[in-house]
């Protein structure tokens, strides 16, 4: 079965800090692999994906993310956090084409401070 | 504009009222699901479908029914709700098979009492 693990469940930076967010999965294959983001009292909205090729995806709001198979690591990145950042991160994975497999990690609160 | 909505966006009821929520795509995706969103555990996946008429289990549909007669449609039920099915909810449907992406609805937050 997959899993998936954020390390840290809140994460703080200052604005104009990196920003950091951990996701690995557990997985006998490489799955697909996705970062939403979750704005208050909001629904799930995609950052980005990754499915085959390039390794590197860029995302929405100058966001990316690096698949590394030898680490089964999905981490999501931005060079310079801004305060409209602040938000819930979720990562996911699924093995299907239509993902009826979805699992998703249990979510990293992201904070910026002024 | 192309989007998922629910209906109630908040419902408060009691123990054992039978209740249903509404969930409604207009892209025309065959692939539709609900989840649940609680605190530390993230999302997890209450029910799915493939298509019209054919619906299957996710991790937690224990107290949960849906239905889908049509392709836009996929109510989620609860019978009998119970105060542990207090919780967030979300329907989502999915892009084509290329695209492997999901839209998720705006959320419906329900508080049995």
């Amino acid at each position: 079965a997959q899993s998936v693990t954020q390390l840290g469940s809140h994460v703080s930076v200052s604005e104009g800090a990196l920003v950091l967010l951990r996701c690995n999965y557990s997985s006998s294959v490489p799955p697909y692999l996705f970062w939403y983001v979750q704005y208050p009292n909001q629904g799930l909205q995609l950052l980005l994906k990754y499915t085959t090729g390039a390794t590197l995806v860029k995302g929405i709001n100058g966001f990316e993310a690096e698949f590394k198979k030898s680490e089964t690591s999905f981490h999501l990145t931005k060079p310079s956090a801004h305060m409209s950042d602040a938000a819930e991160y979720f990562c996911a994975v699924t093995l299907d084409n239509y993902g009826q497999n979805f699992v998703f990690g249990p979510g990293t609160r992201l904070s910026v401070l002024p | 504009e192309a989007q998922v909505t629910q209906n109630p966006r908040y419902l408060i009821t009691v123990t054992g009222k039978k209740l249903t929520v509404t969930c409604s795509q207009n892209m025309n995706h065959e692939y539709m699901s609900w989840y649940r969103q609680d605190p530390g555990l993230g999302l997890r996946q209450i029910y799915y479908s493939m298509n019209v008429e054919v619906t299957d289990k996710g991790d937690v549909p224990e107290g949960y029914k849906v239905s889908r007669k049509e392709k836009r449609n996929f109510p989620l039920i609860l019978e009998s709700p119970s105060p542990n099915q207090t919780s967030l909810y979300f329907c989502a449907s999915t892009s084509g098979s290329a695209q492997k992406t999901q839209y998720f609805g705006p959320g419906t937050r329900l508080l049995v009492l």
